[in-house]
């Protein structure tokens, strides 16, 4: 049973403390996109990759935030300093070749809560 | 920015009952898509209608796709208290872009 796999599930920290979420796309799946979920802005793209390659992080405040995929298997989302406001739901998605031709497969997301 | 944005924000019914969602949008579009959340899971695929479609079904969904309105509309038939939910709709635009969504309509069906 193919899925996109996520963790850490549930992370509380500090503020100004390092965050890394990682997410395992499904496998033959080229294109991986990262989205963060609150209350006040539902969905929002912050990154995505396809072929490992960025596309497109303008979704992603640069100073703190960082993706990378350092290989096929793993994607990797990054915060550094956290801050209050970075507490969401951040969703791992990936999908087939061709970001805008079909489903996309999300992870249970990662609810990170910063104090 | 949301493309997509559904209407109403909140829905509930009784179980039996048929629900619809509607989805607009603003720009031109390659295809539309339907996604399931249960509270504190993922988005799940539903449905996706290309834009040189109409209408398309799937089991109790019945999806339509109105190009020169820029809107779609997801029809759940006979309800059940286990399609209580949030519903999103997911635009991908002409080229090469991503999914956009919108805030979703939270549905609840009571038994």
């Amino acid at each position: 049973d193919a899925r996109v796999t996520q963790t850490p599930r549930h992370k509380v920290t500090e503020m100004g403390q390092e965050v890394t979420m990682r997410c395992q796309p499904i496998l033959g799946h080229n294109t991986v996109f990262w989205y963060r979920q609150t209350m006040m802005q539902g969905l929002e793209l912050l990154a995505y990759f396809r072929n490992r390659a960025p596309l497109d992080d303008s979704g992603m405040p640069k100073d703190r935030f960082s993706a990378e995929m350092p290989d096929a298997t793993l994607a990797t989302l990054k915060i550094q300093p956290s801050e209050p406001r970075d507490s969401a739901v951040y969703f791992c998605a990936s999908g087939l070749p061709g970001p805008n031709t079909g489903e996309l497969f999300f992870g249970e997301g990662s609810r990170l809560t910063v104090l | 920015s949301q493309q997509g944005e559904e209407d109403p924000q909140a829905l509930s019914i009784q179980e039996g009952e048929n629900a619809t969602m509607n989805c607009s949008y603003k720009t031109s579009i390659n295809n539309l898509q339907w996604y399931r959340q249960n509270s504190g899971r993922g988005l799940v695929h539903l449905i996706l209608i290309r834009s040189n479609e109409r209408e398309k079904h799937s089991g109790r969904l019945r999806v339509t796709l109105d190009t020169s309105k820029k809107s779609s509309s997801l029809l759940i038939t006979a309800s059940r208290a286990a399609d209580t939910a949030s519903y999103f709709c997911a635009t991908a635009q002409s080229g090469n872009t991503p999914l956009v969504f919108g805030k979703g309509t939270r549905l609840s069906v009571i038994a």
